[in-house]
């Protein structure tokens, strides 16, 4: 157990609905990190927040945001749904604001657009 | 540039044998190093990390291995078991750009 900790484990909606995928980082640590893995692909960078503020921003697509709230959990909105945003969505942490430390995972969020 | 590299997508091995997965890397003024397990439908787990300055680093049943000259990352698993059938990511800190670059993976599968 990494403790991160990401809700919901199992997501199954619409084309064009909106999700929102809940992520709590492990006690002490200011940075979180939204990773999307496709089916049998590598992990893309979407976006990075550290002690609430966005950091650093990867291949996240205009119809997605995030945030990060004052007790450091993170939120990350998914709009106009499309059946290619189907994928495990990842939230990893770390202690600092450096993207180059150990990140740890999270179990995953698995989001099935039908 | 920014790339991560798995010399094999896949690999299979022998319960009991020891399994060594490769990855390269092309960027010389990468200073850390992470290599993850990812076991089907969980997140990754963190299993050993090495920096630019360390040739060699042990952990429990665990071995990487960093060659700077050719670039070349490789983790040694000792004595594999059912349980280390995952898929591994080496990942990648470049100096500088301060953020992980990870490589597509590698599956390992144990025949019994």
């Amino acid at each position: 157990d990494s403790g991160v900790t990401q809700t919901p484990k199992h997501l199954i909606t619409a084309t064009g609905q909106r999700v929102t995928l809940r992520c709590s980082p492990r006690s002490g640590d200011l940075s979180v990190y939204w990773y999307q893995q496709s089916l049998d692909q590598g992990l893309q960078f979407l976006i990075q927040y550290y002690n609430g503020e966005e950091r650093a921003k990867g291949n996240i697509l205009e119809r997605f945001s995030a945030q990060q709230f004052p007790d450091l959990h993170s939120e990350l909105n998914l709009s106009s749904l499309e059946l290619g945003d189907s994928a495990l969505y990842f939230c990893a942490s770390s202690t600092h604001r450096s993207g180059g430390d150990t990140q740890y995972f999270g179990p995953g969020t698995r989001l099935t657009v039908l | 540039g920014e790339s991560v590299g798995l010399h094999l997508p896949t690999l299979s091995v022998q319960e009991g044998d020891n399994s060594i997965i490769n990855c390269a890397y092309s960027n010389s003024a990468s200073d850390y190093f992470i290599w993850y397990k990812q076991e089907s439908g969980k997140g990754p787990q963190f299993i050993i990390d090495i920096r630019s300055n360390m040739d060699k680093r042990q952990g429990q049943r665990v071995t990487v291995l960093l060659n700077k000259t050719v670039k070349h990352l490789s983790l040694q698993i000792a004595a594999t078991q059912p349980g280390d059938s995952a898929v591994y990511f080496c990942a990648e800190n470049i100096q500088g750009a301060q953020k992980l670059v990870f490589g597509q993976g590698t599956r390992l599968t144990i025949n019994p």
